[in-house]
């Protein structure tokens, strides 16, 4: 089956660094790539949608100044999170498209602001 | 707006079995997936509805109405590796978005 790898798996920083996710699929080329953000006890929220070789388009209060995504190639999609504040701690999860209609998701990534 | 409903929360008995429904407003509708979810971990996928009818895997059945708005996801035969959030998701029409319910929270009691 598909596989999507995430990384890291968690990650500690300090407020007003940056840090960079990656997602990447593994063994398909990946047309499209999502990521979501997931608060405790709730469900996935879209973020933004990225294409390979075109900008990212942003859900509605999504700053894109603050969650850079950048997809370069089929396989790598990257979500930055710059200048970090402890209200951006949460669950961020990638998923891909292939040339079907499912959407594989990475393991997900335990962001932790301190 | 995209509107989709679950129950927020539901017990079975191992070995037992259980539907969790869901009901979904949205502007599109291009296919009904649903996806399992243990805590702190990213989603697997379990199956994937078009048309109407019951799509049958093992121990795991998904239905759908689409005049309804309306997708049951069955687990028969529960262990207790069930205890998961179940997530209902629909993907709209023109795009390849997928928009969640806010998830079952199954717990599966000896």
């Amino acid at each position: 089956g598909a596989v999507v790898s995430q990384h890291p798996s968690w990650v500690i920083c300090k407020s007003g660094t940056s840090v960079k996710i990656e997602c990447r699929s593994l063994d398909f080329q990946a047309t499209t790539m999502f990521w979501y953000r997931q608060f405790p006890k709730q469900s996935l929220m879209l973020m933004a949608t990225s294409n390979e070789g075109s900008k990212a388009t942003y859900e509605q209060g999504v700053e894109k100044d603050k969650f850079l995504i950048n997809h370069a190639s089929l396989t790598l999609s990257t979500l930055t999170v710059t200048s970090a504040h402890p209200e951006d701690s949460s669950f961020y999860i990638c998923s891909a498209l292939g040339g079907g209609p499912i959407h594989f998701f990475g393991q997900g990534t335990r962001l932790t602001v301190v | 707006g995209q509107n989709i409903d679950q129950p927020t929360e539901m017990t079975a008995t191992e070995g037992a079995i259980v539907q969790i429904n869901c009901t979904y407003q949205t502007s599109g509708f291009n296919g009904l997936f649903w996806y399992q979810q243990h805590a702190g971990e990213a989603p697997t996928f379990l199956s994937y509805n078009v048309l109407d009818g019951l799509e049958e895997k093992g121990r795991f059945s998904s239905f759908l109405s689409r005049s309804k708005g309306y997708s049951y996801l069955l687990l028969k035969e529960l262990q207790m590796k069930d205890s998961a959030s179940y997530l209902c998701a629909v993907r709209d029409t023109g795009a390849n978005n997928l928009f969640f319910g806010t998830g079952t929270r199954l717990t599966v009691i000896p």
